[in-house]
């Protein structure tokens, strides 16, 4: 079975452009949320979607913004790009939205650079 | 409010060294605790998890014992490999569905 595949892998912006960042959950997981970590640091909670529906967000600017689709896919979207949004931005899935007990996987990340 | 505290690194050890690396919590509730690794380039890979106080995660060689008393998860490894060089990341799971991680602590394993 295919794990959390995100796209694409790494991608170079200048600031004030836009991105759109996509992630696939593994196959029957309805969760998916989005974190930010920047070089030499924990990961950071972004968004976590849950039946299309948002339902968690955590310290970031309304600059930050995302949604799900009815395939439970999900799609990243950062305006006005900063030199500070500047990291590896990471997908994870899970099949509840709370899932506490079998835990969240995680994909391999989107490398984002902003000149 | 809900924080991870891990010990800073970089860890240097030779291969077939103990391994630990200190993890303490402050959350509300009964939260869950995870150990994710993470190899150079790469996302994060769930190593371990504790659902509830005194249940012991192990996985490849690593354990950790979910003690409320004294708000840790230590990450433990009797023998370290070189292949277990990567970064550590110990995370706590509150109400809520999202995860608080700690800062991460880069290991470094010599032959």
């Amino acid at each position: 079975d295919a794990g959390v595949t995100q796209s694409p892998t790494h991608l170079i912006k200048t600031r004030g452009q836009h991105v759109t960042l996509r992630c696939s959950p593994i196959s029957g997981h309805k969760s998916v949320s989005w974190y930010q970590q920047v070089l030499g640091q924990g990961p950071q909670f972004i968004f976590q979607y849950y039946e299309k529906e948002e339902r968690g967000r955590g310290n970031f600017p309304d600059r930050f913004s995302a949604r799900q689709f009815p395939n439970y896919s999900s799609e990243l979207n950062v305006n006005a790009l900063l030199l500070g949004d500047s990291a590896l931005y990471l997908c994870a899935s899970s099949l509840a939205k709370n899932d506490r007990v079998n835990g969240y996987t995680f994909g391999s990340g989107t490398r984002l650079t902003v000149v | 409010g809900d924080s991870v505290t891990q010990m800073e690194g970089p860890v240097t050890l030779s291969e077939e060294a103990f391994l630990t690396i200190n993890c303490t919590y402050t959350a509300t509730g009964y939260p869950s605790l995870f150990w994710y690794v993470q190899y150079p380039g790469e996302g994060l890979q769930l190593l371990l998890k504790a659902t509830k106080a005194d249940d012991k995660g192990s996985n490849k060689g690593f354990e950790a014992t979910y003690r409320k008393e004294t708000t840790s998860f230590h990450l433990e490894k009797g023998s370290v490999q070189v292949s277990d060089s990567a970064v550590y990341f110990c995370a706590l799971a509150p109400e809520g569905g999202k995860l608080i991680f700690g800062q991460g602590t880069e290991l470094s394993v010599k032959p």
